[in-house]
């Protein structure tokens, strides 16, 4: 059973580029979250998406954006890109009303 | 604001001895909370969580305690093996299919 995958794995980007990170979340959980970790910080809430609607958000600028698609599969998207995004974005499913979440190896993220 | 703080970001312990990760929270609306183990180049992974009706949940060698009038919790690892040594996050959640909250964590090194 997979579990959840994100990619790319590595990335590098330069100021002012788009980037758009992917997310399939484990099979059976119909909910997916983003989160941004800085180096030596704990996971950030981005946001989080169920039956294709951003549910909740955290404190981010409108840069970042998301998508979820019709199979629970996720996308996020951050336009203009600053040095300060550099970050591991953590993609983590779960199911709709339950606590438990299941996490990605993240997508780290260079901006140059 | 951070809602969930671990104050010790490292700890070191020798092998077979007791491991103690302590976590503090500002935010009573919390009734969920969770501890994640995180190695390098992986996702965070679920270790052991408590709902806010207790005060204590055990498996193996985890342990989490839980202080809801000191709004403290608190993670026992016995005994601490050298495969334990990684980066440990407490997280809190306000309900169900809510977001965490995760605190800065804490770098466990158990020496052999």
């Amino acid at each position: 059973d997979a579990g959840v995958t994100q990619s790319p794995t590595h990335l590098i980007k330069t100021r002012g580029q788009q980037v758009t990170l992917r997310c399939s979340p484990k099979s059976g959980h119909d909910t997916v979250s983003w989160y941004q970790q800085a180096l030596g910080q704990g996971p950030q809430f981005i946001f989080q998406y169920y039956e294709e609607e951003e549910r909740q958000r955290g404190n981010f600028p409108d840069r970042f954006s998301g998508h979820q698609f019709p199979n629970y599969s996720s996308e996020l998207n951050v336009n203009a890109l600053l040095l300060g995004d550099s970050a591991l974005y953590l993609c983590a499913s779960s199911s709709r009303d339950h606590y438990g979440y299941t996490f990605g190896s993240g997508t780290r993220l260079t901006v140059v | 604001d951070q809602q969930v703080k671990q104050n010790s970001p490292s700890l070191s312990v020798q092998e077979g001895r007791i491991s103690i990760l302590n976590c503090d929270y500002t935010n009573s609306m919390f009734d969920y909370f969770l501890w994640y183990k995180k190695y390098p180049a992986e996702g965070p992974t679920f270790l052991i969580s408590i709902s806010s009706i207790k005060d204590k949940n055990e498996d193996g060698r985890f342990t989490v305690f839980l202080n809801k009038s000191a709004k403290h919790l608190s993670l026992h690892i016995v005994p601490s093996q050298p495969g334990d040594s990684a980066v440990y996050f407490c997280a809190a959640s306000e309900a169900a299919g809510n977001k965490l909250t995760f605190g800065g964590g804490t770098r466990v090194l158990v020496k052999p």
